[in-house]
Parts: C-alpha cells; structure tokens; sequence
C-alpha cells in the first residue's frame, strides 16, 4: 500500500464549476495535512492545511478531513484557468512530510 | 527576507563527476529537506536534518551526501554522478514548531550526461 494516493489525473474542469481533489494515506499517526500547489517548472507553494477532523475554509479552497477513513480532500470553488497545476497532498508526522505524486488540474476555459 | 536559496538553478555534469548543491535559509529555521523529483512523480526524501551538526537520511539517499555545519546552509553533494541522478533537486526548510509548513527553494535542475 502507498503511504499517499492521489489520481494522477489529468482532471478536467470548466471554468467557474467546483474541482474536487482527493487523497487517501496509510499512517494513522498523521498529525497535519498539507496541500501544494505545484505548477509545472516551479517548486511546491502552500495552498492549506488542516488537521483537525471537519472543513477548512480560506477563499476558494476548502480542505475536508477525516482520519477515521484516513482521507483528506480539497475544493476549489469558481475554478479559474489560473488554478491548472498539480496538486499534492501531504500528510505529516513528527519532522516528517510525505509527498504524493499529485493531481494534474486542467481548468477549460 | 528571501526565504530559500537555491544555486545553481541548471546544471550539466558529466558521468562521474562531482559537484555541490547549495541550499540557505534565512528563516532561522532548525528543519532542512532534501528532496528530488522526477517527471510526472512526486517529491522523494534524500536527506534532512532537525538542526546544526545533526542529520539523516530519507528513502533515497545512495549516491548523496549532506553536512550541515550551520543553522543557515544545508549542501547537498554528489560524489560521482550518475545518469540516475538527473533530476529536479528541490530544499526546503521547516520552522520547528506543530503543524508547520515546509517552504521550497526554486529547485536546481541537473543532468548528468
């Protein structure tokens, strides 16, 4: 089992509708969840986190957790052409982040 | 404030050579990542260190070394370079507190020839 899956994609979207990105982890003792954004070329830039069970909001991002299925989401609502990237979930734990492969998001105008 | 550096940003090795990647932070942070990536894969772990004079390594640390003399820089050296090799090599960095983010340098890209 990996220690983080994510479907590589690509997920298409219009522009303007809810893209919904999804994550799955293997170790329980996860204490924080990160979400990169990563466009192609450049390095990870930190989108949000959330490590409390429930929704996180900020702006158009919103971050689901829910450690008893060891699941964690995010939401970007009105998806603009600027949001086509890859998206990387990350649990972690103690000093430790684990990366997963990534989401490919493509907006269609 | 610049976050992390990264130098170079490109580089072409031939087999067999060697070279330092250097990675500085000025955040005052004790956390430091050593990460590559390979296309269309995610990031994978090469080494870290919790602070100066301490460090260990990540999943895939064979063919790397690391030193970290100093709270500020975290090099990163390939001792005899390997078409394997080529990647893009990314450092980051880490306050040391709970639920901290980590913070990426621009990422050194390398080919080994």
């Amino acid at each position: 089992q990996k220690e983080v899956e994510q479907n590589s994609g690509p997920l298409s979207v219009p522009e303007g509708a809810i893209a919904s990105l999804n994550c799955t982890y293997s170790d329980r003792g996860s204490q924080s969840f990160f979400w990169y954004r990563q466009y192609s070329g450049k390095s990870p830039e930190l989108i949000m986190f959330i490590y409390s069970n429930g929704d996180k909001e900020d702006g158009r991002f919103t971050a689901q957790l829910n450690k008893a299925s060891q699941y964690v989401s995010l939401l970007i609502r009105d998806s603009q052409p600027s949001d086509s990237a890859t998206y990387l979930c990350a649990p972690s734990r103690d000093d430790k982040i684990i990366f997963g492969k990534g989401t490919r998001l493509h907006i269609l105008p | 404030n610049a976050g992390v550096t990264q130098t170079p940003k490109f580089r072409i090795l031939k087999i067999g050579q060697s070279m330092t990647l250097q990675c500085t932070q000025d955040m005052n942070h004790n956390y430091m990542y050593w990460y590559r990536q390979d296309p269309g894969m995610g990031l994978k772990l090469i080494y870290y260190s919790v602070g100066a004079g301490i460090t260990d390594k990540g999943e895939v640390p064979n063919g790397y070394n690391v030193s970290r003399s100093t709270t500020e820089d975290f090099p990163l050296r390939l001792e005899l370079a390997a078409p394997s090799q080529t990647s893009v090599y990314f450092c980051a960095s880490m306050e040391d507190s709970e639920n901290q983010p980590q913070h990426f340098g621009d990422g050194t890209r390398l080919s080994i020839l």
